[in-house]
């Protein structure tokens, strides 16, 4: 069955615009997470969604933020873009949140200038 | 969140084991150890997990100390197809939430 999706897989914004990022988690999954990894920060946590509902949330602003949608497909927006939002940005998904192995997608590539 | 320790580097001769070391000290009881690697420019690829038992699937095995304060992955043959970041990290058993460390960059060299 097809893996994790996550469109665009590049993206190139300028500070203060905001951007939309898409996760389509494998048939049958509903929990999906979004990760951010940089050269400096490594790979943060940013949110976990099941059936719709945020489950927890990492220690970023106010200005990332997510949904998940009836179907468990997810997104993720951040507002007023900074130069220091350019990272590799993943989603992962499991069956449920009981502890099952997490897939993760390719990751979308987002630069900020 | 528990943290975990693990070394930055560590090279491996090809059809050799590699031994990756992880310290959880202060894991708690309803932590689970999970074990994740990333190859460059992917997303992590699960690799295994386990409470107190070592445990063992098609791609590595999981030795866990009683204490539960240490473990180690054990990739049995490695191949030049295993060179990656390995994470080891500590996780509730009930969310989805992880939280990755530095890891361990691992290099199998021919």
């Amino acid at each position: 069955k097809a893996g994790v999706t996550q469109t665009p897989r590049y993206l190139i914004k300028t500070r203060g615009q905001q951007v939309t990022l898409s996760c389509s988690p494998i048939s049958g999954h509903r929990s999906v997470s979004w990760y951010q990894q940089t050269p400096g920060q490594g790979l943060q946590f940013l949110f976990e969604y099941f059936s719709e509902t945020q489950r927890n949330k990492g220690n970023f602003p106010g200005r990332f933020s997510g949904r998940q949608f009836s179907n468990s497909r997810s997104e993720m927006n951040v507002s007023t873009l900074e130069l220091g939002d350019s990272a590799l940005y993943l989603c992962a998904s499991s069956l449920d949140w009981s502890g099952d192995e997490q897939f993760f997608g390719p990751g979308t590539r987002l630069t900020v200038l | 969140d528990a943290k975990t320790t693990q070394p930055t580097s560590m090279d491996c001769a090809e059809g050799r084991a590699a031994n990756l070391p992880c310290n959880h000290s202060t894991i708690s009881g309803n932590e689970y150890v999970y074990w994740y690697r990333q190859i460059h420019s992917q997303g992590p690829q699960y690799i295994i997990h386990g409470l107190k038992n070592n445990e063992t699937n098609e791609m590595a095995s999981l030795i866990i100390t009683e204490d539960r304060k240490s473990s180690t992955l054990i990739l049995p043959h490695a191949t030049l197809r295993d060179t990656a970041v390995y994470y080891c990290i500590v996780r509730l058993y009930n969310t989805d939430k992880l939280i990755f460390g530095t890891g361990t960059r691992l290099q199998v060299f021919p």
